[in-house]
C-alpha cells in the first residue's frame, strides 16, 4: 500500500517570501510518480508539478519546484516569491505502478497555505 | 468549454431522493475517475473507467452507481444516501497508453453534496 504524509495542517507565510510544503511518502513500488495539486476555495484541484521516481533532476514549473529526496522518501513543494493567490489547500499525491487502465492516486490530508499581505 | 466540467456545482438532497452527478471532459482523454473528498480526510478514489470500462471500484457502497456512456462523459447516480455521504465529489480525467505511460490527471471543480 502507498501512503502520503503531510505534517503541516496549516501555514501562514508573508507575501513575497518563499514557502516549503512538506510531503513524505511510503511505497514498495520501484516505479512511481509524485504530484502536487492546489485546491482553492472554489474546490477545483489544479495540477502543479510532477516528479517521476527515476527522474535525475528536481522538477520545476515556474515558481514551483519539487525538492525530491528519494532516499528520505521526501517530495517537498517549494513556492518562490509567494503571492496572495497562492492561498489554498495543497495536496501531495503518489501514483503507483504502470498498469494500463489502473492509474491510482493516493493523496495526503493536505496543507492549508495562507499568504499574508 | 475546456478542461473538465461538473454539474451541478452544489446539490442538497434528502435521504430518499435519487439524483445524478455529471462530469464531462473536453481533453480527449480515455480514462475518467470519481473521487470523494470529505472534511479533514484525504481524497478517496471511488471509481475508475478506462476506455469506458470500469477497472476499479474501491469498495464503494451500492447506493453510488457510476455510468460511463462514452469516453467524454461520466455520471454518478445517487440513491438513498446517508448524511455521512455529504462531501465534495470530484471528477478527473487522464490519458493512458498501452505502453504503461500515464499522463497527469486533471480535475473538475467538483460537486458539493449535502445529504439531509
Amino acid at each position: 500500500a502507498q501512503k502520503i504524509t503531510q505534517t503541516q495542517p496549516g501555514m501562514f507565510v508573508q507575501e513575497k517570501e518563499a514557502v516549503t510544503l512538506d510531503c513524505t511518502y511510503d511505497t514498495s513500488d520501484p516505479s512511481y510518480g509524485l504530484f502536487w495539486y492546489k485546491q482553492p476555495s472554489s474546490g477545483e484541484m489544479i495540477f502543479l508539478i510532477y516528479q517521476g521516481s527515476y527522474d535525475q533532476q528536481n522538477a520545476t514549473e515556474g515558481r514551483y519546484s519539487l525538492n525530491f529526496q528519494k532516499a528520505r522518501k521526501s517530495a517537498n513543494l517549494v513556492i518562490s516569491a509567494s503571492q496572495l493567490g497562492d492561498s489554498a489547500m495543497y495536496f501531495c499525491a503518489i501514483r503507483k505502478g504502470t498498469n494500463f487502465g489502473n492509474e491510482k492516486l493516493t493523496f495526503g490530508t493536505g496543507t492549508r497555505l495562507t499568504i499574508i499581505p | 468549454e475546456t478542461g473538465v466540467t461538473q454539474t451541478p456545482r452544489h446539490l442538497v438532497m434528502g435521504m430518499t431522493n435519487k439524483k445524478s452527478l455529471k462530469c464531462e471532459q473536453h481533453l480527449g482523454h480515455n480514462a475518467m475517475y470519481w473521487y470523494k473528498q470529505s472534511a479533514k480526510k484525504p481524497l478517496e478514489l471511488m471509481f475508475v473507467y478506462s476506455l469506458e470500462e470500469r477497472v476499479e471500484n474501491n469498495s464503494v457502497p451500492s447506493r453510488f452507481s457510476p455510468e460511463c456512456p462514452n469516453s467524454s462523459h461520466l455520471f454518478l447516480h445517487l440513491h438513498t444516501l446517508q448524511p455521512e455521504d455529504s462531501a465534495l465529489y470530484l471528477c478527473a480525467s487522464s490519458q493512458e497508453f498501452p505502453s504503461g505511460i500515464q499522463e497527469t490527471q486533471y480535475f473538475g471543480p467538483g460537486t458539493r453534496l449535502l445529504v439531509l
